[in-house]
């Protein structure tokens, strides 16, 4: 079935390094949708991508749809404490009738 | 306006027995997903329910059932529980569909231990 593949599974950065987390599907997604789980917490949603090579920014975090719309990432510039938890991305499956779901990128963060 | 709320927090059950957990909708929500959620395996999606249909089901035996009331409420049951059953449970909301581009919105989730 449709899967879509997130990397990498962990990252573990000093405060105020980059960030980057990327999601990659073998099949043009129609949109792609981001959320954070904190630890011990439930998702929350950050963004949703629509449109072809789409940039959006949400303060340190930005978020891209490829071109292809078939991979999407999310940087996160200099990290804070505030910034730990997992990122997941989330896109319809082919028949746009299921929301299939990255592993998640798990984040920490060295103060 | 309230959140997404899942009852109960937190279950143990033996092996063989049956759960149901429940879940209300933020209000005026219509449409709500069940996942499951284990460590390594990430968010598994179990079923939609929008306008008390059900939409969509994932790839779960059919001891995992759920419905959806005229107010939006959900409940998931699981039957003959087994081990692998453990887990978190959550329960999502969003005013329509996400074909239509509406982001769901997350309870705190049911904790479910099998023993």
């Amino acid at each position: 079935g449709q899967q879509v593949m997130q990397i990498p599974q962990y990252q573990h950065v000093q405060e105020g390094e980059d960030f980057t987390t990327y999601c990659n599907s073998s099949t043009t997604l129609s949109n792609i949708q981001w959320y954070k789980q904190r630890p011990g917490g439930h998702p929350v949603f950050l963004i949703q991508l629509v449109k072809s090579g789409e940039v959006k920014k949400q303060k340190r975090l930005t978020f891209q749809f490829g071109e292809a719309k078939k991979n999407s990432s999310l940087h996160i510039t200099a990290t804070q404490t505030t910034d730990v938890g997992t990122y997941f991305c989330a896109a319809p499956a082919g028949n746009n009738r299921k929301l299939i779901w990255g592993l998640g990128t798990s984040l920490a963060v060295n103060p | 306006k309230a959140g997404v709320t899942q009852t109960p927090r937190y279950l143990i059950k033996t092996r063989g027995q049956q759960v149901t957990l429940s879940c209300s909708p933020i209000s005026g929500h219509r449409s709500v997903s069940w996942y499951q959620q284990t460590p390594g395996q990430g968010l598994q999606f179990l079923f939609e329910y929008f306008s008390e249909t059900q939409r969509n089901k994932g790839n779960f035996p059919g001891r995992f059932s759920g419905r959806q009331f005229s107010n939006s409420r959900s409940e998931m049951n699981v039957s003959t529980l087994e081990l692998g059953d453990s887990a978190l449970y959550l329960c999502a909301s969003s005013l329509g569909t996400w074909e239509e581009g509406y982001e769901q919105y997350f309870g705190p989730g049911t904790r479910l231990t099998v023993t």
